[in-house]
């Protein structure tokens, strides 16, 4: 079945330094959200990216879908303590209307 | 709006013990999904419905597990009987399908503790 990976799974930096989340399907994505969970909370969505190629931004958060639409990134400029929690990205499964979550990457800041 | 809400949010039950939990999804949306996530598996899909109808249950772990979604604003997850590694937070999560967005929002999550 589909597959999605993330990686890192864990990232500590200082407060103000950059950070990103990669992830990666086994197979290709009509598009990609990305969810945000803080510590003790659910899921929440940040951002869906459909077309191949595409860059979104939200602030300090940058979004990109590949070109083969496979994969995708989330990059923090300057990270604040409260980007802290983990990171998920997920795609639709062929066929099925649920959405496959990565694993993860749990972010930590120091102030 | 009030958003997915589930209940209870936290649940401490002996093994052994029948569990139900509740979800209520967003007003209007038209499918709802149940996950499961723990520290080692991380966010595992249970079950999904689409217009109140089971559509993939091949993430429930086994019998024991049956979900129900007897209308358009009301779901639950029964675990019977349960056992300890049952434990995990339990979320519903509900979304308007067929609109190419698919965005899921989730409900706070019920923590289970089987003792």
């Amino acid at each position: 079945g589909q597959q999605v990976m993330q990686i890192p799974q864990y990232q500590h930096v200082q407060e103000g330094e950059d950070f990103t989340t990669y992830c990666n399907s086994s197979t290709t994505l009509s598009n990609i959200q990305w969810y945000k969970q803080r510590p003790g909370g659910h899921p929440v969505f940040l951002i869906q990216l459909v077309k191949s190629g595409e860059v979104k931004k939200q602030k300090r958060l940058t979004f990109q879908f590949g070109e083969a639409k496979k994969n995708s990134s989330l990059h923090i400029t300057a990270t604040q303590t409260t980007d802290v929690g983990t990171y998920f990205c997920a795609g639709p499964e062929t066929g099925r209307r649920a959405l496959t979550f990565g694993s993860g990457t749990r972010l930590q800041v120091q102030p | 709006d009030a958003g997915v809400i589930q209940s209870p949010r936290h649940e401490v039950t002996e093994m052994g013990q029948e569990v139900t939990l509740r979800c209520k999804p967003i007003s209007g949306h038209n499918s709802l999904f149940w996950y499961r996530q723990t520290m080692m598996r991380g966010l595992e899909l249970l079950i999904y419905f689409n217009n109140n109808v089971p559509i993939d249950d091949s993430g429930m772990p086994e019998d024991r597990f049956s979900a129900k979604m007897p209308n358009a604003s009301f779901s639950t997850l029964k675990i019977q009987p349960s056992e300890p590694r049952d434990s995990a937070v339990y979320f519903c999560a509900s979304s308007l399908t067929g609109t190419g967005r698919e965005t899921q929002y989730f409900g706070p999550g019920t923590r289970l503790l089987v003792l």
